[in-house]
């Protein structure tokens, strides 16, 4: 079936710790992002890639690293310099800019 | 960043009865509008992508319209029925990749 999957499902991290969150689609799609949820706030966009080897920061980009490596794949990491990483991420793909986003199941980070 | 307002926050309906909600956004620097239902422990799940003035977009008994010159989107559900119960999320997109989500509106709708 073709769809985005995220792993894992729970993460926790320690105090200073990088942790890294995996992103898979098998649609074919050109485009990727991430973004976060936290509560009574609306999905607010952390990276986003357009084509392989290639990414923009989004709105909240500070403490958190990409890589597009390979088309199928846009990993997530939190760096020990995001201050409140825990939230609710959701990754998502699209053909390209300005058409529907295709989103995984998500990732719920929590600090230790 | 494009300022996205979604109203109501929130709201309980009896199964039967038609809603709608409203999506507002800064008319200028505007490219496209989209709408997605977000069901608890699902993914979110696109509904429409508009992107004219005076669109008007139908699935099923969900439709939506969109007017660009004063900053609005539409979303109506007709007949609402018990599966109709989720969040639904407007974002706009003041370029062609980067979309900016309102809150979303919870939608409950009582049997």
């Amino acid at each position: 079936d073709g769809g985005i999957t995220q792993s894992p499902k729970y993460l926790f991290r320690k105090e200073g710790q990088n942790v890294t969150l995996s992103c898979e689609q098998n649609l074919n799609h050109d485009a990727m992002y991430w973004y976060r949820q936290d509560p009574g706030q609306g999905l607010r966009l952390i990276y986003y890639s357009q084509i392989v080897n290639d990414f923009q920061k989004g709105d909240i980009a500070e403490g958190y690293s990409v890589s597009r490596e390979k088309k199928e794949s846009f990993p997530l990491t939190v760096t020990s310099a995001q201050k409140n990483p825990t939230a609710f991420y959701l990754c998502a793909s699209s053909d390209s800019g300005g058409q529907t986003q295709y989103f995984g199941p998500g990732t719920r980070l929590l600090v230790l | 960043i494009l300022n996205v307002e979604q109203s109501p926050q929130s709201l309980h309906v009896q199964e039967g009865d038609s809603t709608n909600f409203t999506c507002s956004f800064p008319s200028s620097n505007f490219y496209a509008l989209h709408w997605y239902r977000w069901e608890t422990a699902k993914s979110p799940e696109a509904l429409f992508v508009m992107t004219l003035n005076g669109d008007e977009k139908k699935k099923g008994r969900i439709s939506a319209t969109l007017n660009t010159k004063e900053g609005y989107s539409y979303l109506y559900i007709k007949g609402s029925q018990p599966e109709d119960s989720a969040t639904y999320l407007c974002a706009g997109g003041g370029s062609n990749y980067k979309l900016t989500f309102g809150k979303g509106t919870l939608l409950t709708v009582n049997p």
